[in-house]
């Protein structure tokens, strides 16, 4: 069965550290991965898709990037956080009914 | 206007109640629909997909309206353990909406 794995699960950053976030897949082969950020009571928020190795498309133009360096990797960074990038950060893979999965998610404050 | 829009809530209903919740989309080119479940502070899980003759999976029922850009999610005889944030999420092309979601709580 596939499972998704993220971390950390709590990140406590300053304002203009970097940041790496990463995300597993395990027991798919070629997932279409992604990331999305959920601020505090609000909706989810689709920052990055990936159909492959190497291949990212953006949603929303910020300090964030995203890279896929193996077939079931998929990380989120950034060179400078700001405050508003604090939320609960979440991978998710897609199924084959075009259902996604989310990984448990990490938790990041920016202060 | 948002692309999905639910109700947010919150709803607080007793044991045992029955509970509706609505969700409009606006791009009618969607073509799959769903309703997640998240609890406080963890991953949304999937509850169940929405067909469009309606399906039921024990006391939940979701129904889909294609040509009012409609769907809804009914629980009868709610649990305590029903009380999360219910997800309404639509699916175009490459591409998952997801609505802000609407907060249930069943009291005792």
């Amino acid at each position: 069965s596939q499972t998704i794995h993220q971390w950390p699960a709590t990140l406590v950053q300053p304002v203009g550290s970097p940041l790496s976030l990463e995300c597993t897949v395990e027991g798919t082969s070629n997932p279409n991965l992604y990331w999305y950020r959920q601020a505090a009571g609000r909706g989810l928020q689709l920052l990055f898709y990936s159909v492959g190795i190497g291949q990212i498309s953006s949603e929303v133009p910020q300090n964030l990037s995203a890279s896929r360096p193996q077939d079931r990797q998929f990380i989120l960074s950034s060179k400078k956080l700001l405050l508003s990038d604090s939320g609960f950060y979440l991978c998710a893979w897609k199924g084959g009914g075009n259902e996604q999965f989310f990984g448990p998610g990490t938790r990041l404050t920016v202060l | 206007r948002k692309e999905v829009e639910q109700d947010p809530g919150p709803f607080n209903v007793p044991e045992g109640a029955t509970v509706a919740f609505n969700c409009t989309y606006s791009n009618s080119a969607s073509q799959s629909f769903f309703w997640y479940r998240q609890d406080c502070r963890k991953e949304p899980k999937l509850l169940m997909s929405v067909y469009s003759s309606g399906n039921e999976d024990g006391r939940f029922t979701a129904q889909l309206n294609r040509a009012s850009q409609y769907i809804s999610l009914l629980i009868r005889d709610s649990k305590l353990s029903d009380s999360a944030t219910y997800l309404c999420v639509v699916h175009t092309f490459n591409d998952m909406r997801f609505g802000a979601g609407t907060r249930l709580t069943v009291k005792p």
